[in-house]
């Protein structure tokens, strides 16, 4: 199983619809988790961090089920500008601080 | 600078000529991060340097590559005999220590092996 698992999308949505994708991670022991965004051909900045039960940042929510190893972003009333790839990156202390990326879940708001 | 820096942005290089990347991280940014990105993945891990010291390198593909951050700031990454299959964006990324901090990364090289 990989250490990280996203579905890759595209998730194509309308504009103001909320929309939310899962990332699955395989370490029970991560402790803290990041969403990054990458826009095409950039590089990623992080969008978010989750140190506990979650996060919420504006339309952006980030929710975290420890006991099934998922962690969720919400994007509620999508903008054409939210139209990226959003990464996943859980953290966990045996990893000698190096930070590994999901695939990635490419979100494309139409308008 | 502000930022993270990388060069160059492009590069195009034969299959077998020898290729360095430099980084330029954040001033006082003790972690270093190179990573590989194929078109349509996300960022693959390949080596970790907590100021001069690589602590990680076990995502390097082969011994063709090789990184090094002598002096604990600027970083390079080489590549020897380059492949297609190097063909990639390398992404370079740095950070305080510690599991709260977030990475900042550079834009990229964009290197394409002919």
């Amino acid at each position: 199983r990989k250490e990280v698992e996203q579905d890759p999308g595209p998730f194509n949505v309308p504009e103001g619809a909320t929309v939310a994708f899962n990332c699955t991670y395989s370490n029970s022991a991560s402790q803290s988790f990041f969403w990054y965004r990458q826009d095409c051909r950039k590089e990623p900045k992080l969008l978010m961090s989750v140190y506990s039960s979650g996060n919420e940042d504006g339309r952006f929510t980030a929710q975290l089920n420890r006991a099934s190893q998922y962690i969720s972003l919400l994007i509620r009333d999508s903008k054409l500008s939210d139209s990226a790839t959003y990464l996943c990156v859980p953290w966990h202390p045996s990893n000698t601080g190096k930070l590994i990326f999901g695939q990635g879940t490419t979100l494309q708001v139409k308008p | 600078g502000a930022g993270v820096s990388q060069s160059p942005r492009y590069k195009v290089a034969k299959r077998g000529q020898d290729v360095a990347l430099r980084c330029d991280p954040i001033s006082g940014h003790v972690s270093l991060f190179w990573y590989q990105q194929a078109l349509g993945q996300g960022p693959e891990f390949l080596t970790y340097f907590q100021n001069e010291a690589q602590l990680d390198k076990s995502g390097l593909p082969s011994d063709r590559f090789f990184a090094e951050r002598p002096e604990g700031s600027v970083s390079t990454l080489k590549i020897q005999r380059t492949q297609q299959e190097d063909s990639a964006v390398y992404l370079c990324a740095s950070s305080l220590v510690g599991q709260n901090t977030e990475a900042f990364f550079g834009q990229g090289t964009r290197l394409t092996v002919v």
